[in-house]
């Protein structure tokens, strides 16, 4: 089935310790993305990647680490989590960024930092 | 800068009724794309429709349907004979060609009373 798969679904941590959200897709997609909801905010973009190898900044990317070292794994790094990081987190791909089919979105991970 | 804005934060319905979720969006680009998502209660992202600015065709799909005019920078989404399963969040996006970025709105919660 092709999907995104994101682990853990949800993750209660404490301030100060490091955490890694996976994704990871298998539909070949070049496109991936994080992003962050919260209650009247909508989606916030984090990180995203166009390929392997390339990474680029969203709209509130502090705190946040990413990686891409291949095509299918795409994990958000968070150093030092702090309360304000507690949120709803999707990662999305899609085959290219404006691709006719949208973009496919994990399940999401709800994380809790107390 | 490109901008979404749902002014609808919430709408409630009673089943059958029509419903129709507004959606402006901004940008001074010529090549853009718009999309609709829905996040049923149990918090996944589905995707319902893209749609480039070139094409300003009115889609229909069961009892979905789009309605994008340029003129009034709108891609309005309306659910005709609205059932209780169409109880969700929905979220309008802008993506423009020459950004990789995409824009989410701050989403409409829709609530179909039965």
């Amino acid at each position: 089935e092709a999907q995104v798969t994101q682990n853990p679904r949800y993750l209660i941590t404490v301030t100060g310790k490091k955490l890694t959200v996976t994704c990871s897709q298998n539909m070949n997609h070049e496109y991936m993305s994080w992003y962050r909801q919260d209650p009247g905010l909508g989606l916030r973009q984090i990180y995203y990647s166009m390929n392997v190898e390339v990474t680029d900044k969203g709209d509130v990317p502090e705190g946040y680490k990413v990686s891409r070292k291949e095509k299918r794994n795409f994990p958000l790094i968070l150093e030092s989590p702090s309360p304000n990081q507690t949120s709803l987190y999707f990662c999305a791909s899609s085959l290219t960024f404006h691709g006719t089919m949208g973009y496919t979105f994990g399940s999401g991970t709800r994380l809790t930092v107390v | 800068a490109q901008k979404v804005t749902q002014a609808q934060t919430e709408i409630s319905v009673v089943e059958k009724e029509d419903v129709t979720l507004d959606c402006v969006y901004e940008t001074r680009d010529t090549t853009y794309y718009l999309f609709w998502y829905k996040q049923p209660p149990s918090g996944e992202l589905v995707f319902l429709i893209r749609r480039n600015s070139f094409d300003e065709q009115n889609e229909i799909s069961g009892r979905y349907s789009w309605n994008f005019q340029k003129s009034t920078s709108s891609f309005n989404f309306t659910i005709t004979a609205s059932q209780v399963v169409d109880s969700a969040v929905y979220f309008c996006a802008l993506s423009v060609d020459r950004d990789d970025k995409i824009i989410f709105g701050k989403g409409t919660r829709l609530h179909i009373l039965p």
